[in-house]
């Protein structure tokens, strides 16, 4: 069975880069679309972006901040968020798109406990 | 990319059934039949309920359902049990290759 778990510092500084790592164990990232979306406390969920080994997309409204990857050889699909403030304090989920028998869906079969961020000097 | 907008809370008492609504614009939910909804219960992490409008994954009660028309999605309830008090979210993916959750909608049980 498939499981996700993020992690990263809980505790990030303004101005400063926020690095996300989300482990994949008990099946391959290959082939599969992943993705992060964030929920500030007391908030709603917001989509961040979604990534595959070629390519992905991301939120507009975070994009010029935002880098998604994903690492193969170590199972695992990264996010980094550039000059954070104090909006970007959130819980931060990671997600996996739903594919079987050679077909691509639209929703997040899977997902992590999730890790909380927080932005502060 | 606004949210989609749905009713901050829906309530109703066991046994009945409520429907929540998700509303969007051309270039989300009335471009193509990609919504899906998560339930959410507090300190947890998201779970599909439906997929593609009306389908359920494996494992999902039949009790829930899901419908469109236009620019609006719709979840119901049906014979509403304690154990579906949450936040429940629509998502739909968009015209410019993105997603969107709704605002997110309290269910309360009486």
């Amino acid at each position: 069975q498939v499981q996700l778990q993020e992690s990263g510092p809980g505790l990030v500084k303004p101005s400063e880069t926020l690095s996300l790592t989300c482990f994949v164990s008990g099946g391959s990232i290959s082939n599969y679309y992943w993705s992060w979306s964030r929920q500030p406390p007391g908030k709603g969920l917001e989509w961040i972006g979604s990534v595959y080994h070629s390519g992905g997309s991301e939120n507009p409204a975070l994009k010029s901040r935002v880098t998604l990857s994903v690492d193969t050889s170590k199972n695992q699909v990264s996010l980094r968020l550039t000059s954070v403030t104090a909006a970007d304090t959130a819980v931060y989920y990671c997600a996996r798109f739903h594919f079987r028998e050679n077909k691509y869906y639209y929703y997040m079969d899977v997902w992590g406990k999730g890790t909380t961020v927080t932005v502060s000097s | 990319q606004p949210a989609l907008t749905q009713p901050a809370s829906v309530s109703g008492s066991p046994g009945q059934s409520i429907t929540i609504s998700c509303t969007g614009t051309s270039g989300d939910i009335g471009a193509y039949n990609l919504v899906s909804w998560y339930q959410q219960h507090p300190g947890k992490a998201p779970k599909v309920m439906l997929y593609d409008v009306s389908n359920r994954p494996s494992g999902v009660s039949n009790r829930f359902s899901g419908s469109k028309s236009g620019y609006t999605a719709s979840l119901t309830i049906s014979g509403l049990q304690p154990e579906d008090e949450a936040d429940y979210y629509c998502n739909s993916y968009t015209t410019s290759n993105t997603y969107v959750f709704g605002t997110g909608t309290k269910v309360t049980v009486l």
